[in-house]
C-alpha cells in the first residue's frame, strides 16, 4: 500500500502570496489531519477533515484553510503569507476520524516564505 | 488543557548503550491515549506505539520498550542496545477522548544521536 503523499516537497514563496499544499492519504483512509512544525512552536495541529467535512481545528488564524475531496485527498491553503508561516507542513491520514486513532504521516512540504 | 513535556532536548549515546527518553503528560481526562513517534531526517513521523489510559502494562517490541506509569503521569521509552539507525527526533504525544474535539498534542521532541 502506498503511504501518505504530500506535494510539493519544497516551496518558496514571498510575503503576501498564497500557497496550496496537497495531501493524498493512504488508500481507504477517510481522515486527513494537517500539522505545522516549526523550531519555535514545535508540532501544532491545524485541522482535520473527515468525509469532506472539517471535523476539528486548532488555534490558527483564518488565513489557514483546507478542504477535502470525495476521494479523501486534501488541500491546505495559506493566504497572505507571513514570514512566520515558514515551516514544515505535515499531513497525516487514518481510517477513522479523531486523533485517538493511529495517524500515518507524509514526509511533509517545507515552505519558505521570503 | 492537555500538555506533554519532554525535558530532554538532546541526548547522545555511544552505539550499543541503552537510552531512555522521558515523557511526562498532563490531562484532566480519565480517558486518553499516549503515542510515541519517530522523525528521521527524511521528515515523516513514524508511528511507534499507542497506549490507552486504562492499559498500564509495559510493552516490549524488539529493542524498544515502554514504561507507562499513571501515578507519575509518565510514559517513558527505552531503546536497548542502541544502533546508529535509531538516530532521530522522538516525539511523545497525547490525545484526550473528547469526541469531536480530539487533538493530538505533541511534546517538543528529543533529538537522539547514536555515536558509532
Amino acid at each position: 500500500k502506498a503511504g501518505v503523499t504530500q506535494t510539493p516537497r519544497y516551496l518558496i514563496k514571498t510575503r503576501g502570496q498564497q500557497v496550496t499544499l496537497s495531501c493524498s492519504p493512504i488508500s481507504g483512509h477517510r481522515s486527513v489531519s494537517w500539522y505545522q512544525q516549526t523550531p519555535g512552536q514545535g508540532l501544532q495541529f491545524l485541522f482535520e477533515y473527515f468525509s469532506e467535512t472539517q471535523r476539528n481545528k486548532g488555534n490558527f488564524p483564518g488565513r489557514f484553510s483546507g478542504r477535502q475531496f470525495s476521494n479523501s485527498r486534501s488541500e491546505m491553503n495559506v493566504s497572505t503569507l507571513e514570514l512566520g508561516d515558514s515551516a514544515l507542513y505535515l499531513c497525516a491520514s487514518s481510517p477513522q476520524g479523531g486523533s485517538l486513532n493511529i495517524q500515518y504521516f507524509g514526509a511533509g512540504t517545507r515552505l519558505s516564505v521570503l | 488543557a492537555q500538555k506533554v513535556t519532554q525535558a530532554q532536548t538532546e541526548i547522545s549515546v555511544v552505539e550499543k548503550e541503552d537510552v531512555t527518553l522521558d515523557c511526562v503528560y498532563e490531562t484532566r481526562d480519565t480517558t486518553y491515549y499516549l503515542f510515541w513517534y519517530k522523525q528521521p531526517p527524511s521528515g515523516e513521523l513514524v508511528f511507534l506505539i499507542r497506549r490507552n489510559s486504562f492499559d498500564e502494562q509495559n510493552e516490549i517490541s524488539g529493542r524498544y520498550s515502554w514504561n507507562f506509569q499513571k501515578s507519575t503521569s509518565s510514559f517513558n521509552f527505552t531503546i536497548t542496545a542502541s544502533q546508529v539507525v535509531d538516530s532521530a527526533v522522538y516525539f511523545c504525544a497525547l490525545s484526550e477522548a473528547n469526541f469531536g474535539n480530539e487533538k493530538l498534542t505533541f511534546g517538543t521532541g528529543t533529538r537522539l544521536t547514536i555515536i558509532p
